[in-house]
């Protein structure tokens, strides 16, 4: 079945550095890329999407790239900050269907 | 502003009771989904509805059904609750009929079946 791997599971960097998170998809039909995070205790958020008929997508310290070629899709964040600690999803879905495959979540930690 | 609320936050049963765990979203959605979250596994789709009275199986749906008699209001059910049903389960609802859209969660409700 369609599956979305994310890697890594946990992530620890410094304030003020940058973090990436990468995941894989395995459904070549999907065309719609989420990103959610969740904050400890808190209900999961959509922070940025991209659709796959652009490349890369920035809204200030966030961006996400997608290579559609590779079924490859990133988050990245930029001068990391200790509220950006939090768990982040990815997730793939398509036109036409319903559901929306999520990976298994990056638990960002940010060390001031 | 999109609001999803969760009839509990925390609830606990015992093996074998029928739970009944309820979701209402206030923004006319016409997709409503029910996820349950587990430490290293993401958020995994047990059921979704796409309109009244439709029900569709996710991808854990054994042990689980669902109801959905009223737009906003979609119902999770365990008929005979099982310690592997410990969990925190999220209800979600996005607009439209792309299924593209973005989903709304609610805060979660907390289960642990004793």
């Amino acid at each position: 079945g369609e599956n979305v791997e994310q890697h890594p599971s946990t992530l620890s960097v410094q304030e003020g550095d940058s973090a990436v998170i990468k995941c894989t998809y395995s459904d070549s039909a999907s065309n719609y890329f989420p990103w959610y995070k969740q904050e400890l205790g808190k209900r999961p958020q959509l922070i940025i999407d991209i659709r796959s008929n652009v490349g890369e997508k920035k809204d200030q310290r966030i961006a996400v790239t997608l290579n559609k070629t590779a079924k490859h899709f990133s988050l990245h964040i930029t001068e990391t900050q200790p509220e950006d600690s939090a768990v982040y999803f990815c997730a793939a879905s398509r036109s036409g269907g319903f559901k929306t495959i999520f990976g298994a979540g990056t638990r960002l930690f940010v060390k001031a | 502003d999109v609001k999803v609320t969760q009839s509990s936050r925390y609830l606990v049963k015992r093996t074998g009771e029928k739970v009944f765990l309820e979701c209402v979203q206030d923004m006319d959605h016409e997709n409503m989904f029910w996820y349950r979250q587990d430490p290293g596994l993401g958020l995994r789709l047990i059921y979704f509805s796409y309109d009244v009275k439709m029900k569709e199986k996710g991808d854990i749906p054994e042990g689980y059904s669902v109801s959905r008699e009223k737009k906003e209001r979609f119902s999770l059910i365990l008929e005979s609750a099982s310690t592997n049903q410990t969990s925190m389960y999220l209800c979600a609802s996005s607009s439209g009929t792309r299924g593209t859209n973005e989903q709304f969660f609610g805060p979660g409700t907390r289960l642990t079946v004793l």
